[in-house]
This record gives structure tokens, C-alpha cells and sequence, in this order.
């Protein structure tokens, strides 16, 4: 079972529109957590990174959250535009003995944004 | 740009063969990622080096091997290719060996596809 499990799987939305993206994980312990956006045939670029002690976080229209207690984040896109169509990641850093600083990577959510 | 080259950018193999892929980090990053990511899947991390040193190790197969050389190029071999090989290959280099919250920046990736 993957430790980091993301929703929804894809994502439509009209240019202009607001949206919200969801990580749950079960990795621990847990050092911190990063949102990256992937554009088709492209390598991750990093959005945010949050330790555990860091509840919010933003990027310009980019705003993540983490709640380490639920284990949950999401992120949220304001005001979409269409550049912003692309994959999503979730990717939670943790792990302890040979596995500590190892990056454990969602499926993403694949959004699209239509003019 | 995120100062990771890769080469090739595109490859094509038939079945049995090896190829070796080759990653630069950025000037500086001791630390050198391997991806395979599939048509439609999540990111796979395959095999971490830190400053020469093989550091952790992700779902890589047996006929795949790694090293990160002086100059802290890192060369990705794969042998015995199969047809389910076929995929985005990325590297990617930070500056510390994983457990800190420095970036971790990809390069363009290399597309191989097995014939």
C-alpha cells in the first residue's frame, strides 16, 4: 500500500476557478512535505516544502496546508489559469534508520484547466 | 532550467539490450536521485549516491545498477531491457544527502522505449 495517497485521481475546472487538492500519508515518522508540479514529459518542479511545525505555507497563487496530527495536506490553487494543467505530487520525506531522509512520491492528481 | 542535465534526451532499444543514461547534477549538489516514472504512474524512486556512496535504495531492479563517479556525475545502467522498461527516466541532485529540507531539483528526464 502506498504511504501517500492523493485526491481526487484528476481534476477539471474552468480557468479563473479556485481548487483544492488532497495528500493523506502514513509515513513516520515524518520529517516534512513538499508539493511539486509536473508538467506532461517534464521533470518535478517544487511548489513548498513544510516541516512538521509549519501549518501553512504559499507560493504565490499556491497555498498548502499540513496538519501533522491527521496527517493530511492539501493544497489550494487560487484564481486557475491555464498553465497551471499539469500533475500534482505529493511527496512526504521521512523514514528512520536506512530509510530516514527517503522521499515516498503520490500517484498525483492530474489537473486540468479549461478556458 | 534547473541546472540537472541529462543525456540522452530520447533513447531507443530493443529487448535484451543495456543502455547506460547519464545525469550532471547542479554545480555543487552532492547528492544525485534516480526515477523511473511509467506511462500513467507515480514517480518511482530507484537509488540515491551522496558524494560517491550508494545512500539508500528504492524499488530498483537486479538488472539495473548506478554509480556516482568523482566528479559526482552519476550514469544509470540498465541491462536485460524488457518492454516494461520503457519509461521517463529522472535524476535529480540536492545539496544535502536527504533528510534535511533542501530542494531536490530534477532534470529533463530521458525517455527510453524498449522495442
Amino acid at each position: 500500500k502506498n504511504q501517500v495517497e492523493q485526491s481526487p485521481q484528476s481534476l477539471i475546472i474552468l480557468e479563473g476557478k479556485n481548487c483544492t487538492l488532497q495528500c493523506n500519508y502514513t509515513v513516520s515518522p515524518f520529517s516534512n512535505l513538499r508539493w511539486y508540479k509536473q508538467d506532461t514529459g517534464r521533470g518535478p518542479v517544487s511548489l513548498t516544502i513544510m516541516t512538521f511545525s509549519e501549518n501553512t505555507k504559499s507560493n504565490g497563487r499556491y497555498t498548502a496546508t499540513l496538519d501533522a496530527d491527521t496527517k493530511q495536506s492539501s493544497l489550494h490553487i487560487t484564481a486557475s489559469q491555464l498553465s497551471d494543467s499539469a500533475s500534482y505530487i505529493c511527496v512526504v520525506s521521512g523514514g528512520r534508520g536506512s530509510t530516514l531522509g527517503r522521499l515516498y512520491f503520490g500517484r498525483g492528481t492530474q489537473l486540468t484547466v479549461w478556458p | 532550467d534547473s541546472g540537472v542535465t541529462q543525456t540522452p534526451k530520447h533513447l531507443i532499444t530493443a529487448t535484451g539490450q543495456r543502455v547506460t543514461l547519464r545525469c550532471s547534477p547542479r554545480s555543487g549538489d552532492l547528492s544525485v536521485y534516480w526515477y523511473q516514472q511509467s506511462l500513467d504512474q507515480g514517480l518511482q524512486f530507484l537509488i540515491q549516491y551522496y558524494n560517491g556512496e550508494e545512500r539508500a535504495k528504492g524499488n530498483i531492479l537486479e538488472r539495473f545498477s548506478a554509480q556516482q563517479f568523482p566528479d559526482l556525475h552519476s550514469e544509470l545502467n540498465l541491462s536485460s531491457l524488457e518492454l516494461g522498461d520503457s519509461a521517463l527516466y529522472f535524476c535529480a541532485s540536492s545539496v544535502d544527502s536527504g533528510q534535511g529540507t533542501y530542494e531536490q531539483y530534477f532534470g529533463p528526464g530521458t525517455r527510453l522505449t524498449v522495442t
